[in-house]
């Protein structure tokens, strides 16, 4: 059971590249979300899922884009990239929303540490 | 804009001190609250969950929730020096399916 993975760990691009940050979880997850993570700052929602074909905006969705095709895999797309777009990049998932039940705790993933230049 | 308050710090407290920190969020409404302890480079992990209004207690760590004055805090007793972490705090506002993370405090337990 490796719980959340994603890859790569690092990566640097060049201003106006496109990458895609991999997530996948093995914890049958209904819910997953991407967050980044900018220095000394707290956790910002960019987008979630509830399942499979269904995604949603967060707080910070613009320059970003997600599909949920299956319910293992939740990918991040990063179209043009921009040296606003620098940051840790979370994925995280749960079974159910957050509403504080135990079953429902979000596990995250190891982060990928993304860099534009 | 659903806005979670927490003081940066850095707070330190000497090796078996309690140490507290501290919550508040602007939407009346915030049905659930969570604190995550983050290690240097880490990823969060969740410590404690509420969402009734009181004391909740797990080990060391102690949350409470006051809604009518909305906040929430985290005391953790005993403290180690293995408690040296940034802490964030999240809330779930009326809207459900996500939640809003502070800044996070930064703790330091001094041996």
């Amino acid at each position: 059971n490796a719980g959340v993975t994603q890859t790569p760990k690092f990566r640097i691009l060049k201003i106006g590249q496109s990458m895609t940050l991999q997530c996948t979880q093995d914890m049958n997850h209904n819910y997953m979300y991407w967050y980044r993570q900018d220095p000394g700052m707290g956790l910002k929602l960019i987008y979630y899922s509830v399942g499979a074909g269904i995604t949603d905006k967060g707080e910070v969705p613009n320059g970003y884009n997600v599909s949920r095709s299956t319910t293992e895999d939740f990918p991040l797309r990063l179209e043009l990239a921009a040296p606003s777009q620098t940051s840790v990049y979370f994925c995280a998932s749960s079974y159910g929303p957050p509403d504080g039940a135990s079953y429902n705790e979000q596990f995250f993933g190891p982060g990928t540490r993304l860099t534009v230049l | 804009q659903k806005e979670v308050e927490q003081n940066s710090g850095p707070l330190s407290v000497p090796e078996g001190a309690i140490a507290s920190l501290n919550c508040t969020y602007s939407d009346r409404g915030s049905q659930s609250f969570f604190w995550y302890r983050q290690y240097s480079g880490k990823s969060p992990e969740l410590i404690m969950s509420i969402y009734s209004n009181g004391d909740k207690e797990d080990g060391r760590f102690t949350a409470q929730l006051n809604k009518a004055s909305q906040y929430v805090s985290l005391l953790i007793r005993d403290s180690q020096p293995s408690d040296s972490a940034t802490y964030l705090c999240a809330v779930n506002p009326t809207t459900g399916n996500q939640f809003y993370f502070g800044t996070g405090t930064s703790l330091t337990v001094i041996p």
